[in-house]
This record gives structure tokens, C-alpha cells and sequence, in this order.
């Protein structure tokens, strides 16, 4: 099946730093997403891009889809210690048959150190 | 509004048993997803619903994997029997204009 290469694997950086975080596909998705998952909880949508060369903000997070529609990126800027936790890439194809699963990247797991 | 319901949270076999999982969606979503997410990976998918129809199953292990929505609501996802390599976190997810994840089952499967 489809694979998404996510890096870098782990992180560790200084409160206050920012982050930046990639995903590369061998395949074209319609809809790139970024996820965060806490311990114990399942993943929670952060941002949701729909068109090549999208640059799509949420408070401190800022997320494009790459104009190959072949990948993306997330910037965190000024961390702060509760953005620790694990950040997953998904990609959602084009969905015309129904079938719309996402394929995730194996997540960049981000620590803080104060 | 409610999230995404799942039982048990967690899950404790030895390896042959039988083992289910429940998901409760959110109100109103027809769409259902059931993901495996093994320790250290991001989340796979295994089966997709739209009701109580499947939509896409083409990566669930049919061998010894299954799953139902048979009212198009709640859904349960089966695994008879059991390996060492089912060890994971299972996921259902439920989309109206956008998807929520539950938090998961944890199955350990000894």
C-alpha cells in the first residue's frame, strides 16, 4: 500500500523554539491533514489542506500543501509545553468511488525540554 | 456533542481467543472507519462504512478479521482467532463534515 515518509522522527528542542516537520509521498493526495495524539487518546485534526499550494493557519500552527500534491509541511512556532506529544501526516485520496481512508505518516514524536 | 464512544478501553488475551470491540459514532455520521495502529506507527486502515454498507475493506485481514454495522449506527470489529502480531491500538472514527477519532481500544494479545 501507499506509505507517507514523515520527519523527522523525534524532536527535541527548547521551549519557546519552533518546529518544523515534513511528509513526502510516491503518490498524489487530494487532502492533506495534520493530527496530534496524546497518550491514550485517539488522533485530534490540527489543520486540513484541500488544494495544492494551500498555506493554512491555526493559532501557532501553520501547514502547506505542497503544489506536487505529493507532500507538506507543519511549523509550530514558539513552542510551549503542552504541544508535546506525537503530530501524524494523513493523506486522503480522491474519494469519487467512496472509499476515502486516510494513509498516515509513523508521526513525529516532539519533546519540550523547559 | 458527544465524541466518538469505543469499549473496552482495554483488552488483555492470549493468543487463538477470540476478542470484539465496539464503536458508538457520533450522531448523524454515516461514514465509520475501524484503523490499527501498532506501537510506534501511525494509524492503518482496516475497514470503511458508509451505513451499514462497506465501503473499502481491501486491508482488513478477511482471514481471521471482521466487522459489522448492521443498523448503519454502532459498529463492531471481531478477531478470531487471535495472534501476537494483532497487538495494538484500535481506532474508529466516524465523519459527518469531518472525521473524529475515539480513543481507542488497547488490546494486548499475549
Amino acid at each position: 500500500g501507499q506509505q507517507l515518509n514523515q520527519s523527522p522522527q523525534s524532536m527535541f528542542i527548547q521551549e519557546g523554539e519552533d518546529v518544523s516537520m515534513n511528509c513526502t509521498s510516491s503518490s498524489i493526495f487530494n487532502t492533506w491533514l495534520w493530527y496530534k495524539q496524546d497518550p491514550g487518546e485517539g488522533p485530534v485534526l490540527l489543520i486540513a489542506l484541500y488544494k495544492a499550494g494551500e498555506l493554512t493557519s491555526n493559532g501557532r500552527l501553520t501547514a502547506q500543501f505542497g503544489i506536487t500534491r505529493k507532500d507538506s509541511f507543519l511549523n509550530i512556532s514558539a513552542s510551549i509545553p503542552s504541544d508535546v506529544g506525537i503530530y501524524f501526516c494523513a493523506g486522503q485520496p480522491y474519494s469519487g468511488g467512496g472509499a476515502d481512508g486516510l494513509t498516515f505518516g509513523k508521526g513525529t514524536h516532539l519533546i519540550i525540554q523547559p | 456533542e458527544a465524541g466518538v464512544a469505543q469499549s473496552p478501553r482495554y483488552k488483555i488475551i492470549e493468543k487463538r481467543q477470540s476478542v470484539a470491540f465496539w464503536c458508538n459514532p457520533i450522531s448523524g455520521h454515516a461514514t465509520l472507519y475501524w484503523y490499527q495502529q501498532i506501537l510506534g506507527q501511525g494509524p492503518k486502515l482496516l475497514i470503511q462504512f458508509q451505513n451499514n454498507g462497506v465501503v473499502d475493506d481491501s486491508q482488513l485481514p478477511k482471514d481471521r478479521f471482521s466487522a459489522e454495522r448492521l443498523k448503519g449506527v454502532d459498529s463492531t470489529l471481531k478477531i478470531q482467532p487471535a495472534k501476537l502480531e494483532d497487538s495494538a491500538v484500535y481506532l474508529c472514527a466516524s465523519r459527518g463534515p469531518k472525521a473524529f477519532f475515539g480513543p481507542g481500544t488497547r488490546l494486548t494479545v499475549l
